[in-house]
C-alpha cells in the first residue's frame, strides 16, 4: 500500500469548512483513498473513500487531484464533535483477502468554538 | 443497528491469568480482524479471519489466539497475559461487497 503524508495537526473554527490534505505521490492505479477518523480513544470510524472521482456522502466530501497524488477531505460545517484524529489510508480494495488497514499518524483536527 | 460489540470495555488482570475478549458483529460480515493500539505505534493487526474456520496471523500475533467457529463471533484469547500486552484493543469487520471496516468501541486492557 502506498505511503501517505498528512500534517500532524490542524485547527478549524466551528461552523467553517475543515479541509484536511493528504499526499500520496506513489499511489498506484488500482489503489483507493480511504479516510477514517478516531474520536479520542473510540474505535476508528469510516468516513469516505474514492478511486479517482470526487465523492460526497452525508459526512464529508473527498476531492482527489487529477494525477491522484494528493487528496483533500472536506467537512463542510465542522462541529465540536468533529474533533478527532483523521487518517488518510491508501490501499487496494481487494475484497476476499486480508483487508488490513495501515494507519499512519494522521492529522489531529481540533474544532475551535 | 449495525454494530461490532466488544466485551469487556475495560479489564484489569494479573500476569498469567487467561482471559478472553469477545467480539460480535450483527452484519453477517465474512471478514473480521483484531488490532491493538499503543502510543506512538498506531494500530497494528494481531489476527484476522476471512470466514468461518479461516484465521491467519497479522503483524503482531505472538501471545494471542483467536477462533472463528461462528460467522458473527471472533474472540481474542490471551492464554498467559503479560504486561507488554497492556493496550487498547479493537475488533473490526467488513463484508466482501463493501470494502469498509466497522470497528468496535475498544477494550482497554491492563496486565499487572
Amino acid at each position: 500500500d502506498a505511503k501517505t503524508t498528512q500534517p500532524p495537526s490542524m485547527d478549524c473554527a466551528e461552523g467553517r469548512a475543515a479541509n484536511l490534505p493528504c499526499n500520496h505521490s506513489t499511489i498506484s492505479g488500482n489503489e483507493y483513498v480511504y479516510w477514517y477518523r478516531q474520536i479520542h480513544s473510540q474505535g476508528p470510524q469510516y468516513i469516505i473513500h474514492g478511486l479517482k472521482n470526487n465523492e460526497t456522502n452525508e459526512m464529508a466530501s473527498l476531492i482527489i487531484t487529477e494525477d491522484r497524488k494528493s487528496s483533500t477531505l472536506i467537512l463542510p460545517h465542522a462541529t465540536l464533535r468533529d474533533t478527532a484524529v483523521y487518517y488518510c489510508i491508501v490501499r487496494v480494495a481487494l475484497g476476499g483477502g486480508n483487508e488490513k488497514l495501515t494507519f499512519g499518524t494522521g492529522t489531529r483536527l481540533t474544532i475551535i468554538p | 443497528e449495525a454494530q461490532v460489540t466488544q466485551n469487556p470495555r475495560y479489564l484489569i488482570t494479573v500476569t498469567g491469568k487467561k482471559l478472553t475478549v469477545t467480539c460480535s458483529q450483527n452484519m453477517n460480515h465474512e471478514y473480521m480482524s483484531w488490532y491493538r493500539q499503543d502510543p506512538g505505534l498506531g494500530l497494528r493487526q494481531i489476527y484476522y479471519s476471512m470466514n468461518v474456520e479461516v484465521t491467519d496471523k497479522g503483524d503482531v500475533p505472538e501471545g494471542y489466539k483467536v477462533s472463528r467457529k461462528e460467522k458473527r463471533n471472533f474472540p481474542l484469547i490471551l492464554e498467559s497475559p503479560s504486561p507488554n500486552q497492556t493496550s487498547l484493543y479493537f475488533c473490526a469487520s467488513s463484508s466482501r461487497e463493501r470494502d469498509i471496516q466497522y470497528f468496535g468501541a475498544g477494550t482497554r486492557l491492563s496486565v499487572l
